[in-house]
């Protein structure tokens, strides 16, 4: 079965100190993948999605940027953590077929102090 | 793009009540709708979803219909329970597109 793995957790970081979190996914190839914020937790805003290793859709310009160095491999990054960047941080798949569901992972709580 | 939107934003009832959560889409080739639950401090999980070439769909106490021509879908939870206290999400997703749009969530208080 298919599993997804975000991690940490949660973070506190201070103003203008880098970030990255990690998600991977495990038993399934070539998923698309997705980076989601959910801000005062309510609604899920899109950040990034990937089709592909190497291939990155940014949805919203900002502080943040993503990569995937492997097939199951997402990482969200940031060089300098701004306190807008506070919120819960959201990792998904999916299959490489539009109108399929998407699976989440567990989330990171950023604070940003 | 696709736009969702989702009502109401809270919604308190007693145990034993119906719910009703509604959304809108503006993309009529949007043809998946899921909806997601979510408890606090952990990711969305699917609970149900439909496609466009399905008019309801019904999962023990919990049935979503879809009106294609409105462009608008609702969930409905019968018998509430209070460990059916969560944030709803409704999302759509149009044909040839990989994401999802989702709508602001619902927070479902149920009452014992």
């Amino acid at each position: 079965s298919q599993t997804i793995h975000q991690w940490p957790a949660t973070l506190v970081q201070p103003v203008g100190s880098p970030l990255s979190l990690e998600c991977t996914v495990e038993g399934t190839s070539n998923p698309n993948l997705y980076w989601y914020r959910q801000a005062a937790g309510r609604g899920l805003q899109l950040l990034f999605y990937s089709v592909g290793i190497g291939q990155i859709s940014s949805e919203v310009p900002q502080n943040l940027s993503a990569s995937r160095p492997q097939d199951r491999q997402f990482i969200l990054s940031s060089k300098k953590l701004l306190l807008s960047d506070s919120g819960f941080y959201l990792c998904a798949w999916s299959v490489r077929t539009s109108g399929t569901e998407a699976f989440f992972g567990q989330g990171t709580r950023l604070t940003v102090v | 793009g696709e736009n969702v939107e989702q009502h109401p934003s809270t919604l308190s009832v007693q145990e034993g009540d119906s719910a009703v959560i509604k959304c809108t889409y503006s993309d009529s080739a949007s043809n998946y709708f899921p909806w997601y639950k979510q408890e606090l401090g952990k990711g969305p999980q699917l609970i149900i979803d439909i496609r466009s070439n399905v008019g309801e769909k019904k999962d023990q106490r919990i049935a979503v219909t879809l009106n294609k021509t409105a462009k608008h879908f609702s969930l409905h939870i019968t018998e509430t329970q209070p460990e059916d206290s969560a944030v709803y999400f409704c999302a759509a997703s149009t044909s040839g597109y990989s994401t999802l749009t989702f709508g602001k969530g619902t927070m479902l208080l149920v009452s014992p």
